[in-house]
């Protein structure tokens, strides 16, 4: 499953298939990204981190792509499982700046 | 270890009424945040602390204190609350700029649900 164009809120995935969730940030500025994930309940949980100097990063079964030029990034699930069901949220953040600036988050569902 | 706690986890006040928000991390984070949730909303900061006994307004500061008497704790307060204040609220913890090579990470708890009514 993809969420496509700038920012989709929902994403349902059929389970062992690949999640793409995507999110366009709105400063120039922005030099450090992560990727939250909340489950219902709970608090955002941190998954993956990417500074500006990388194009990508990969974590176990995840993967974040940095696109500078247009302003997006990605957070690629591999071989989704239901435990990966939750709001997945993007988050910029100027080095050495205490503010980080959420996006609206997308819901994903994953369906057995 | 406990990470960040927030207590209570559920609350409903009537208009008018005052209450506090308590936060507590193990971390021995210097940063910590206050946020509200909102449906459709990504997380919107109300004040933060770069340290104890220190305090800053975020960007939805309006109708909240806060103080940070002590380096774990920080504390959300309302003092007469609205019925606009009802969302969730998130504490949030960081290690100091300087000592994480400049990035953010923000370690959260899980959350208080106020409803005003």
């Amino acid at each position: 499953g993809e969420s496509v164009g700038l920012h989709l809120p929902t994403l349902s995935v059929q389970e062992g298939d690949n999640s793409i969730i995507n999110c366009a940030y709105s400063n120039s500025a922005s030099d450090y990204f992560i990727w939250y994930k909340q489950e219902s309940g709970k608090g955002p949980q941190f998954i993956i981190d990417i500074r500006s100097n990388m194009d990508k990063r990969q974590g176990q079964r995840v993967t974040v792509l940095l696109n500078k030029t247009v302003k997006h990034l990605s957070l690629q699930i591999a071989a989704t499982q239901p435990g990966d069901s939750a709001v997945y949220f993007c988050a910029e953040n100027i080095s050495n700046d205490y503010k980080l600036s959420f996006g609206a988050g997308t819901t994903v569902t994953v369906r057995a | 270890n406990a990470g960040v706690t927030q207590t209570p986890k559920f609350r409903v006040l009537k208009t008018g009424q005052s209450m506090t928000l308590l936060c507590a991390q193990d971390m021995n984070h210097e940063y910590m945040y206050w946020y509200r949730q909102d449906p459709g909303m990504g997380l919107r900061l109300i004040h933060y602390s770069v340290g104890e006994g220190t305090t800053a307004k975020g960007e939805v500061p309006d109708g909240y204190n806060v103080s940070r008497l002590k380096k774990q704790n920080f504390l959300l307060g309302l003092e007469s609350a609205a019925p606009s204040q009802t969302s969730v609220y998130f504490c949030a913890s960081s290690f100091p700029l300087g000592l994480a090579g400049g990035l953010n990470i923000q370690y959260f708890g899980a959350g208080t649900r106020l409803s005003v009514l």
